[in-house]
């Protein structure tokens, strides 16, 4: 078990570029969720996958975020004309399924927006 | 719509000395209700949960918590702090509906003092 991963964890782009992150969840793990984090603040839910199919998204999620999980294994976030105020740590989740709920989180990837 | 609050921003503990801290939701329906523990530029590393049963769980690090469902609370508690205790803690409460969207809270900041 390796655990949730993540990459980049470091992103720093300017204004107005498009950024794609990267998360390998649990092996086996069928539900994927992403998270931003704020400084000062707890995860805020953006949107879950149970294996491809994307069941919830969040209304923080504009319409510049898009998230696929396209063999139902790993997941991507991409999101477009980046905005200072998308600046935050970016948080992936897997959970296994109905034997065990519990989201278990990777380190995250911090995106700064100058 | 469901809530969480920690009502202590930042807790300083003597080391070996007893923790308790406090989480509070709003949720209509038995919720899921979790721990989580964060380090510094660290991802959430899940310390305990309750889903049913029995309302004291125990949880990973020596750490333990009650639910009461009179008082809205998921207090965490741990009998003897030490250094290494000190980070960033987060209360989260899921749905009724296993597997989707965590809530969580602000955080309370533990230090540890020696």
């Amino acid at each position: 078990d390796t655990g949730v991963s993540q990459d980049p964890r470091h992103k720093i782009t300017k204004r107005g570029q498009n950024v794609t992150f990267r998360c390998d969840p649990i092996s086996e793990h069928n539900r994927l969720y992403w998270y931003r984090q704020t400084l000062g603040q707890g995860p805020e839910f953006l949107t879950y996958f149970q294996n491809e199919a994307q069941l919830e998204k969040s209304r923080l999620l504009s319409d510049r975020f898009s998230a696929e999980r396209p063999k139902g294994s790993f997941s991507t976030l991409e999101i477009q004309r980046t905005e200072q105020g998308d600046s935050a740590m970016y948080l992936c989740a897997s959970s296994l399924g109905p034997n065990d709920w519990s989201q278990y989180f990777g380190p995250g990837t911090r995106l700064t927006v100058t | 719509a469901q809530s969480v609050t920690q009502p202590d921003i930042h807790i300083t503990v003597s080391e070996g000395a007893s923790l308790e801290l406090r989480c509070n939701y709003s949720y209509g329906a038995t919720p899921y209700l979790f721990w989580y523990v964060q380090s510094p530029g660290q991802g959430l590393q899940l310390l305990l949960k309750y889903f049913s049963g029995d309302t004291l769980v125990q949880g990973i690090k020596g750490f333990e918590a009650e639910f009461k469902r009179s008082q809205s609370s998921f207090n965490l508690r741990k009998p003897s702090v030490h250094w290494s205790d000190a980070a960033e803690y987060f209360c989260a409460v899921g749905r009724s509906q296993a597997g989707t969207a965590l809530i969580f809270g602000k955080g309370t900041t533990l230090s540890v003092s020696s």
